[in-house]
């Protein structure tokens, strides 16, 4: 079975510059969460999905935002690039259900510039 | 408020020594589920193990274990007979009963030398 699969693995971007990062779940899995990872903050919940509908959001500004499509397919948009936005983004999926594991995918690393 | 702390930030052993990797928690939930990730160098989280917080048998798989104590809230990991592939960092988390956000500790860089 393959794996959570994140495009793209490597993006630079500059500073008000916005963008749009990509994950598809394992196949099966309706639920799709996303990450930031930073040196500084460590990892952080940025929001949910599934049934195509945002059901849990970390504590992020509204710049962030995500969508997730009928084949559960998912995307996250940073609007207005801050350099504080490098990051490894990480996109996890899992099964609906009691509290399954979450499957993550290799990640993105955006750099802001 | 849950949190996560996992005080080691960086431990560095000789291949084939036992290591234990400590996590300790909080949360004011009742039921809620506790997790183990390693990230290699290459960045993605590998899922380790899941432990409920009703279940509290310590679980051994190949040369890794985990000791689950609620009376502490500590979910410890020990590596046995460490091997230089180990070398990573390793995270704890948590996470509430119907809710799938995770709450990572800060993760402990684990370097295992030849």
């Amino acid at each position: 079975k393959a794996g959570v699969t994140q495009t793209p693995r490597y993006l630079i971007k500059t500073r008000g510059q916005q963008v749009t990062l990509s994950c598809s779940p394992i196949s099966g899995h309706r639920s799709v969460s996303w990450y930031q990872q930073t040196p500084g903050q460590g990892l952080q919940f940025l929001f949910e999905y599934f049934s195509e509908t945002q059901r849990n959001k970390g504590n992020f500004p509204g710049r962030f935002s995500g969508r997730q499509f009928s084949n559960s397919r998912s995307e996250m948009n940073v609007s207005t690039l801050e350099l504080g936005d490098s990051a490894l983004y990480l996109c996890a999926s899992s099964l609906i259900g009691g509290n399954n594991e979450q499957f993550f995918g290799p990640g993105t690393r955006l750099t802001v510039l | 408020a849950q949190k996560v702390t996992q005080a080691q930030t960086e431990i560095s052993v000789v291949e084939k020594e036992d290591v234990t990797l400590d996590c300790v928690y909080e949360t004011r939930d009742t039921t809620y589920y506790l997790f183990w990730y390693k990230q290699p160098p290459s960045g993605e989280l590998v899922f380790l193990i899941r432990r409920n917080s009703f279940d509290e048998q310590n679980e051994i798989s190949g040369r890794y274990s985990w000791n689950f104590q609620k009376s502490t809230s500590s979910f410890n990991f020990t590596i046995t007979a460490s091997q230089v592939v180990d070398s990573a960092v390793y995270f704890c988390a948590l996470s509430g009963a119907g809710a799938r956000q995770l709450t990572f500790g800060s993760g402990t860089q684990l370097t295992v030398l030849p």
